[in-house]
C-alpha cells in the first residue's frame, strides 16, 4: 500500500519569502500525485498534479511541484507567498499500476504567511 | 463551474444513533468516493462507488457503514450506529473518467457524535 509523508506539520514563512513544502511517497512504478489545499473551514481543492510527462507541473496561482522519481518526491515550492496562501496543504497519491485511484493522503501541511 | 454539494454541513448525533450523509456529486461524473478526515489527522480513503456498486474499500468501512446512490443525483454513507470515533469531517468527491483521475471534493459534513 502507498503512504505519503509530509515531514513538515507547521511552516511559517514572511509574507512575499519563498517557501518549500515536502512530501515523499513509498516507491512504486507509476503514480499519479497530486497537492490539494484546504483554506479554513473548507473543503480540499485541487492545486496541481503529476500525471504523466513534464516532471514540473504549475498551478495558476504561482505554486510548482516536481516529480522526482529517484528520491521518490513531489515538493511543492513557491518563489514568494502572499498572506492568502495561508492554509493547509496536502500531498495525495494514487497508484493506477495496481488498479487503484483512492487517493492517500500525508498528514498535511499548515503554512502560516506572516505579514 | 459544477461543483460537488454535501448536506448537512454540521450534525450532531448521539451515539448509537443512524445518520445518513448526503453528497451531489458532479452531474457527468461517475466514479464517487467518500473519505473522512478525524481533527488533527490526516484524510482517510473509506470507499468508492461505480456502476452502482462498491469498487474499493478501505479497513475503516466497516458492516456499519453503506454507501447508496438512491437516484440519479444523490450519493449517500450511512453509518447505522454510529460511535464516538466516528465524529469526524466526512468528504464527498467525484470524478469524470478514471484516465483523467482528478477528483472533486465537496465542503464536507462535520460529524459530532455525543
Amino acid at each position: 500500500a502507498q503512504s505519503v509523508t509530509q515531514l513538515d506539520s507547521q511552516v511559517p514563512v514572511f509574507e512575499e519569502a519563498p517557501v518549500e513544502l515536502r512530501c515523499n511517497y513509498s516507491s512504486s512504478v507509476s503514480v499519479y500525485l497530486f497537492w490539494y489545499v484546504q483554506y479554513p473551514n473548507q473543503g480540499l481543492q485541487l492545486l496541481l498534479k503529476y500525471l504523466s510527462g513534464s516532471t514540473l507541473v504549475e498551478s495558476i496561482n504561482g505554486f510548482e511541484a516536481e516529480f522526482n522519481k529517484s528520491q521518490t518526491s513531489f515538493h511543492l515550492r513557491k518563489p514568494s507567498v502572499h498572506i492568502s496562501d495561508t492554509a493547509e496543504y496536502f500531498c495525495a497519491v494514487s497508484d493506477p499500476g495496481a488498479g487503484s485511484y483512492q487517493l492517500t493522503f500525508g498528514k498535511g501541511t499548515k503554512l502560516s504567511v506572516i505579514p | 463551474e459544477p461543483e460537488v454539494t454535501q448536506t448537512p454541513s454540521h450534525q450532531v448525533t448521539q451515539m448509537g444513533q443512524e445518520v445518513i450523509l448526503r453528497c451531489v456529486p458532479i452531474s457527468n461524473h461517475l466514479y464517487f468516493y467518500w473519505y473522512r478526515q478525524i481533527l488533527g489527522q490526516k484524510v482517510e480513503f473509506l470507499v468508492s462507488f461505480y456502476n452502482n456498486e462498491i469498487s474499493e474499500k478501505s479497513e475503516i468501512f466497516d458492516d456499519q457503514f453503506s454507501v447508496e446512490r438512491p437516484d440519479g443525483s444523490n450519493f449517500t454513507l450511512k453509518i447505522r450506529s454510529t460511535k464516538l470515533e466516528d465524529s469526524a469531517m466526512y468528504f464527498c468527491a467525484s470524478m469524470a473518467v478514471r484516465g483523467y483521475n482528478e477528483q472533486f471534493f465537496g465542503p464536507g459534513t462535520r460529524l459530532t457524535v455525543l
